[in-house]
């Protein structure tokens, strides 16, 4: 069982609304990761962390950030959110030099 | 660049009948290839993995998959569908350099039929 937790699982805001979307991971994980699924599509890679202070952007041009100021702690922000903001956000970990990824069971966004 | 490819978008199958689900890759080095399932409102699944050990992987709930080089293929199979097979899954690469830096197909919807 994978010890990665995200909140929240489902959030409806209104356009214009801060958003930010918690991942915490207690398996001491330096690399994290988010995923973007949109309804129906693939996921693609929009932020990953190697570790404390350390973020870059992924495959995917996204207007959400990340920080990482502890290992375990991994939150995504949108500044303000829009209806194309919607979709579903997924958190992901590895242990370095390990090559299983652990998900967390993601979260829904819809911005209305 | 890595690619993946899953050839059909939808597949039906009736329970008790054989699934294939079919993956194509594209990577210019040897590739750690995955399948992952999505069951509606729920997260991903890692159901087996391919990392340069055995060409035939055996995965979860009687899944299994085989690498093939001279085809770049790495097809999802199982004997006989359940019911609770129904989902979305994805054929995926990682990068060369992290793996855990995927890049996903397109998706594969099944459906099994009573």
């Amino acid at each position: 069982e994978a010890d990665i937790y995200q909140t929240p699982r489902y959030l409806v805001i209104g356009t214009g609304k801060k958003i930010t979307l918690e991942c915490s991971q207690t398996m001491g994980h330096d690399k994290m990761y988010w995923y973007q699924q949109d309804p129906g599509m693939e996921l693609h890679l929009i932020h990953y962390s190697y570790g404390v202070n350390s973020t870059e952007k992924g495959d995917l041009s996204s207007e959400s950030t990340v920080s990482r100021i502890r290992t375990e702690h991994f939150p995504l922000t949108l500044e303000s959110a829009r209806p194309s903001h919607t979709s579903q956000y997924l958190c992901a970990s590895r242990r370095q030099g390990g090559n299983t990824i652990y998900f967390g069971e993601g979260s829904w966004l819809t911005v209305v | 660049a890595q690619s993946v490819t899953q050839l059909d978008s939808h597949v039906s199958v009736s329970e008790g009948t054989p699934v294939l689900l079919r993956c194509n890759y594209s990577s210019s080095y040897s590739p750690s290839l995955f399948w992952y399932v999505q069951h509606p409102n729920k997260g991903l699944q890692l159901l087996l993995k391919y990392t340069s050990a055995a060409t035939l992987v055996k995965g979860i709930n009687g899944f299994e998959a085989e690498f093939k080089k001279s085809e770049t293929s790495f097809h999802l199979t199982k004997p006989s569908a359940h019911m609770s097979d129904a989902a979305e899954y994805f054929c995926v690469v990682s990068d060369q350099f992290d793996t855990g830096k995927l890049i996903f197909g397109q998706g594969t919807t099944l459906q099994v039929k009573p």
